[in-house]
């Protein structure tokens, strides 16, 4: 059984582009989540999706925003990059009414 | 707000070794504890997962306990290998379905 996927593995843009990361949750997965690990910060939750609704968002300005497919992938859009956006982005999944969250390898996004 | 501590930050220890990493987290109102290992670079592996009722989980070495009243947790180690070499994390599920996440352990076994 795949796990959950993420593309691409590595992303670099300038300042004030828009980057956009990409998720595949495990199949028979509902829900997808979104968190930063930026170097000397710690992972820090952005978003979660459940059945393609926004259900939760973490302390993210709004140029972070996202979307879930009816195919329960997902997507992550992060617009006027700055510097600071510079960071490991891992998407996590979980099954329906299960918290249990498995993540995938990450996108390495830098902006230079 | 929840916050989790984990200590020691960094640990490096000779192999065969058993050793004992601690969480802390200040907000009682968990519904589970994950650990999870992460290697340079990489995405999260998770370990164990403890629900709120529970008290400790167990897989071959690892072993992890949770006492949600004091707001603690550990994870142990028996016969630690140099393939154990990683930072592992801690993280508690609040409301909101949120992962909070200590800062880590990076574990360095030796041979």
């Amino acid at each position: 059984e795949a796990g959950v996927t993420q593309s691409p593995t590595h992303l670099i843009k300038t300042r004030g582009q828009q980057a956009t990361l990409r998720c595949s949750p495990i199949s028979g997965h509902t829900s997808v989540y979104w968190y930063q690990q930026a170097l000397g910060l710690g992972l820090q939750f952005l978003l979660w999706y459940d059945e393609g609704e926004e259900r939760n968002r973490g302390n993210f300005p709004p140029r972070f925003s996202g979307r879930q497919f009816p195919n329960y992938s997902s997507e992550l859009n992060v617009n006027a990059l700055e510097l600071e956006d510079s960071a490991l982005y891992l998407c996590a999944s979980s099954a329906p009414r299960r918290i249990e969250a498995f993540f995938g390898q990450g996108t390495r996004l830098t902006v230079v | 707000k929840q916050e989790v501590t984990q200590i020691p930050a960094a640990l490096s220890v000779p192999e065969g070794e058993n050793l004992v990493l601690n969480c802390s987290f200040t907000d009682s109102a968990i519904y589970n504890l994950q650990w999870f290992r992460q290697d340079p670079g990489k995405g999260l592996t998770s370990l164990l997962l403890i629900q709120s009722s529970q008290r400790e989980q167990t897989s071959g070495r690892l072993n992890a306990s949770l006492d949600k009243s004091s707001g603690r947790s550990t994870l142990y180690i028996a016969a630690s290998q140099p393939g154990d070499s990683a930072t592992y994390l801690c993280a508690v599920t609040g409301g909101g379905n949120k992962l909070t996440f200590g800062t880590g352990t990076q574990l360095k076994v030796e041979l």
